[in-house]
C-alpha cells in the first residue's frame, strides 16, 4: 500500500508565527486531504487537494502531484490552531494517513 | 450540511459482551467507512462500503462485523473483543466515483474494553 511520510512530527511556535507542514507519498494519489484533529478527536476537514493550490483564510495548501508531495501553510498562528494535523492520501476511497504533526502555539 | 453522526460517544464493554456502534449521514453520500484510531496514532482504515456493498476489508478480525442497512446508515457490531481493541472508532462518508472522494468524519465513539 501507499506510504505517507509527514514532517515535522512536532512543532512549537509563538503566536503570530508562520509554519509549513509537509507530506510525501510513495505513489501517485487521486485523493488527498488535510485534517486538523481537535482534542476531542474530531477530524476537521481543511482541504481536499489532489493537485493545485487552495486557500482558506490563514491556511493554504499546495499539492505537486507529479512529485508526490503536499504542503500545508499556516500563517499568523493562533492558539486555537494547536492540535494534530494529518494528511491522508490514496487511490479513490482508500485513504492512508500520515503520522501527523503535533502543533503547539504558545501565547 | 456536512454532518456525520455517531452513537454512542463513549462505550465500555466487557470481553464477553456484544455491542454495536452506529453511524448516520444525510448528505446523499454513497460510500461509508470505519476507521480505528489508537492513542497518539493516525486513523487506520477498517472497512469501506460503496453503494451499500462491502468493497474493502483491511483484514479486520471477525470479532468486528460491519453492516450497511441502507445508504445513510452504517453499523459496526462488536463481540468477544480484546482489551487491545480499545480505541477511538471513526465513521466517515464520501461521494463516490465522479462525485469525488472527499471524506467527512463523525466525532467518533471512544471504546474501552475491560
Amino acid at each position: 500500500g501507499i506510504q505517507v511520510e509527514q514532517s515535522p512530527p512536532d512543532l512549537i511556535l509563538q503566536e503570530g508565527a508562520n509554519s509549513t507542514l509537509r507530506c510525501n507519498f510513495s505513489d501517485s494519489v487521486n485523493n488527498l486531504q488535510w485534517f486538523h484533529q481537535n482534542p476531542w478527536g474530531q477530524l476537521i476537514n481543511l482541504f481536499y487537494i489532489p493537485s493545485g493550490t487552495k486557500q482558506n483564510g490563514r491556511l493554504s495548501a499546495t499539492t505537486v502531484a507529479t512529485e508526490r508531495y503536499s504542503l500545508l501553510y499556516i500563517s499568523s498562528s493562533q492558539t486555537t490552531d494547536s492540535g494534530v494535523y494529518f494528511c491522508a492520501g490514496g487511490p479513490n476511497e482508500k485513504l492512508t494517513f500520515g503520522t501527523g504533526t503535533r502543533l503547539t502555539i504558545i501565547p | 450540511d456536512t454532518e456525520v453522526t455517531q452513537t454512542p460517544k463513549h462505550l465500555v464493554m466487557g470481553m464477553t459482551n456484544k455491542k454495536s456502534l452506529k453511524c448516520e449521514q444525510h448528505m446523499g453520500h454513497r460510500a461509508m467507512y470505519w476507521y480505528k484510531q489508537k492513542a497518539k496514532k493516525p486513523p487506520e482504515l477498517m472497512f469501506v462500503y460503496s453503494y451499500e456493498k462491502l468493497s474493502i476489508n483491511e483484514s479486520v478480525p471477525s470479532r468486528f462485523s460491519p453492516e450497511c442497512p441502507n445508504s445513510s446508515l452504517l453499523n459496526l457490531h462488536l463481540h468477544a473483543l480484546q482489551p487491545e481493541d480499545s480505541a477511538l472508532y471513526l465513521c466517515a462518508s464520501s461521494q463516490s466515483g465522479q462525485g469525488g472522494y472527499e471524506q467527512y468524519f463523525g466525532p467518533g465513539t471512544r471504546l474501552t474494553v475491560t
